[in-house]
């Protein structure tokens, strides 16, 4: 069976520093990825999407970075942080088809980012 | 690109009665549209997709409606529980291999 692993579960991180969050999928091949943000109370913003190793898709410009260096693992990457950088990220993975086809979205466990 | 509506922040019901939440969206009808439940601190988890042929699916205790006409789409949870508290988004397809998701509706069953 298919699972996601997201790490870490939270992470606190002063302003002006790095980030790294990863993302890997087991149980399939060729999955789309995606990162999205919620912030508090609010819906998902999707940041990024990848439908393969280094092809990455940007939904928002912003401070953010993502990468796909294997198939099945997704990496959202931030050189310096910013305190709207705070949220709840999650990692989703879904079948790759054409429009149309159902195509479920599978989320991590998520990662609670805190910027101070 | 879609825009997607949810009818209102929180519901509250009480325990045995029917919840219905509603998803309404702007631009063109989706070939489906998901309904994904989400507790708090955890990602969403998959409910129900409805195709734009059907107009009708179930499963279990819950009931999904899709009206293209009114660019609509109507969740229902019958005989409603505690359990059932969670908030509840809608998902079209937006583009590509891509999505978009309502804000969610927050329900609360009160025992």
């Amino acid at each position: 069976s298919q699972t996601i692993h997201q790490w870490p579960a939270t992470l606190v991180q002063p302003v002006g520093s790095p980030l790294s969050l990863e993302c890997t999928v087991e149980g399939t091949s060729n999955p789309n990825l995606y990162w999205y943000r919620q912030a508090a109370g609010r819906g998902l913003q999707l940041l990024f999407y990848s439908v393969g190793i280094g092809q990455i898709s940007s939904e928002v410009p912003q401070n953010l970075s993502a990468s796909r260096p294997q198939d099945r693992q997704f990496i959202l990457s931030s050189k310096k942080l910013l305190l709207s950088d705070s949220g709840f990220y999650l990692c989703a993975w879904s079948t790759q088809g054409l429009a149309g086809i159902k195509n479920i979205q599978y989320f991590g466990a998520g990662t609670r980012l805190s910027v101070l | 690109s879609q825009k997607i509506e949810q009818n209102s922040e929180a519901l509250n019901i009480q325990e045995g009665k029917t919840a219905t939440l509603t998803c309404n969206y702007t631009n063109y009808s989706p070939a489906y549209l998901q309904w994904y439940r989400q507790d708090p601190g955890r990602g969403p988890v998959f409910l129900l997709l409805i195709r734009e042929n059907e107009k009708e699916k179930r499963k279990e205790r819950l009931k999904v409606t899709f009206d293209t006409t009114l660019k609509q789409s109507l969740f229902h949870i019958t005989a409603s529980q505690p359990a059932d508290s969670a908030t509840y988004l809608c998902a079209l397809p937006n583009y590509g291999q891509n999505f978009v998701f309502g804000p969610g509706t927050r329900l609360s069953v009160l025992p």
